[in-house]
């Protein structure tokens, strides 16, 4: 009931085009549900994130999609570029007031982008 | 702003030797770090949660003897990796928690000959 299930494992977008990931849960108390970007050789960096109360949440080129009856959210990556190409991990915790709780991560996924 | 820094970047040591790692938040406080380990094309593996002032929480499976994590203040956390074996070759990553966020540090390669 803790994990965060993610995928596609790996995605190869052509510039340009939209790379979708998706992601799904178990725990309904999970309440923040932040995405990563991760470069090789470096950590984690929070890119977008979206809380249950709100369906959609968009800045730039990337969009969160939340779907809180289905226990699904996903990232939208539009008109993809080859700097996007990076690893991103999608992630829930339960946050509480302020102090947040441990995050579970989701296996990540592979985006190449294809100039 | 919420920059966190790990140091060292890269490290490589012998069988039987121990291995200090640093993990800073520059420009906030802290008063909780959470210490990652990742394989190669794996996901994040969370080991501890590290709270300023009290003994870190260990997360199954992971020997707190061996990672010893001490949070002496509200901008610095260290891992220790106590006379470190081949299999302890990771990339070892710190997070600091702000304002209902997590920030990470950019990670510390540790290879053990």
């Amino acid at each position: 009931q803790q994990q965060v299930k993610q995928s596609p494992q790996s995605l190869i977008v052509q510039k340009g085009g939209i790379s979708i990931i998706n992601c799904a849960y178990e725990n309904t108390a999970f309440d923040y549900f932040p995405w990563y970007q991760q470069f090789p050789g470096k950590g984690p960096a929070l890119l977008i994130a979206i809380r249950p109360d709100v369906s959609e949440k968009k800045e730039g080129r990337f969009t969160i999609s939340f779907n809180k009856s289905a226990k699904q959210f996903s990232l939208h990556i539009m008109d993809s570029q080859p700097g996007d190409s990076a690893t991103y991990f999608c992630a829930a915790t339960m946050n509480y007031g302020g102090s947040q709780g441990n995050l579970i991560f989701g296996k990540g996924t592979k985006l190449s982008v294809k100039p | 702003g919420a920059v966190v820094s790990q140091h060292p970047s890269r490290v490589i040591c012998k069988s039987g030797t121990s291995v200090k790692i640093e993990c800073r938040s520059l420009d906030f406080q802290a008063t909780t770090m959470f210490w990652y380990r990742q394989f190669p094309k794996q996901s994040l593996m969370l080991m501890a949660t590290s709270n300023e002032g009290s003994k870190a929480t260990y997360e199954q499976g992971v020997e707190k003897d061996k990672f010893l994590i001490n949070h002496a203040s509200l901008t610095l956390s260290t891992l220790t990796v106590t006379s470190a074996h081949p299999e302890d070759s990771s990339f070892y990553i710190c997070s600091a928690s702000w304002r209902g966020l997590q920030f990470f540090g950019p990670g510390t390669r540790l290879t053990v000959l």
